[in-house]
């Protein structure tokens, strides 16, 4: 199984609201990371866990908090997001840390109005 | 600096015809390469990596690519393309703790 899931497929929220995005793999990975994706533009890093713990924070906005609760799962909160953080939002996850390929969700569609 | 290029920002083919896709890099060592295809609205799939070994490696969907360390290049080809690769296509670069991705290739297959 190289499937990593991620819920839900898209988001509209305002600009007052609390939401959450999760991602979910069960391949034993022990890496997991949040990107984010502009249309046509490749993803851009914004955090990275290794073992449960935050390795890498690309100077991403306080407004986004990432929470790792076990090995399997990694969530995205959201709170007072801004127009201009529109865009696809991609969980990934590798073996390890290090030069692993990695394998993508689907990613949530995200609409900040 | 460490970066991935990729040229052709935008490439038009006909369906059946071959492809090539040039993906360069610049870093000091050989890294570990990789290709992604992303349709629209889609997350990214893996389509071949390459680590050592044989520098023509294989992947799914019949796409092949080659690495060759002189001209820095990981190069994707498929012979005879099909209207549903159609899609942005990235090569990515990985060293040490980083994962690079280049800026993409949009791939358009007329009939």
């Amino acid at each position: 199984d190289t499937e990593v899931t991620q819920t839900p497929k898209h988001l509209v929220m305002g600009m007052t609201n609390k939401k959450s995005l999760k991602c979910e793999q069960h391949m034993g990975h022990r890496a997991m990371y949040w990107y984010k994706q502009k249309a046509k533009k490749p993803p851009e890093l914004m955090f990275v866990y290794s073992y449960e713990k935050l390795s890498i924070n690309e100077s991403v906005p306080s407004r986004f908090s990432p929470e790792c609760p076990n090995s399997s799962l990694l969530n995205l909160h959201l709170h007072a997001l801004q127009p201009e953080d529109s865009a696809l939002y991609l969980c990934a996850s590798s073996l390890q840390l290090g030069s692993y390929e990695q394998y993508f969700g689907p990613g949530t569609r995200l609409t900040v109005t | 600096a460490q970066s991935v290029t990729q040229p052709d920002i935008h490439i038009t083919v006909s369906e059946g015809a071959s492809l090539e896709l040039r993906c360069n890099y610049s870093y000091g060592a050989t890294p570990y390469l990789f290709w992604y295809v992303q349709s629209p609205g889609q997350g990214l799939q893996l389509l071949l990596k390459y680590f050592s070994g044989d520098t023509l490696v294989q992947g799914i969907k019949g796409f092949e690519a080659e690495f060759k360390r002189s001209q820095s290049s990981f190069n994707l080809r498929k012979p005879s393309v099909h209207w549903s690769d159609a899609a942005e296509y990235f090569c990515a670069v990985a060293t040490g703790n980083q994962f690079y991705f280049g800026t993409g290739t949009s791939l358009t297959v007329i009939p």
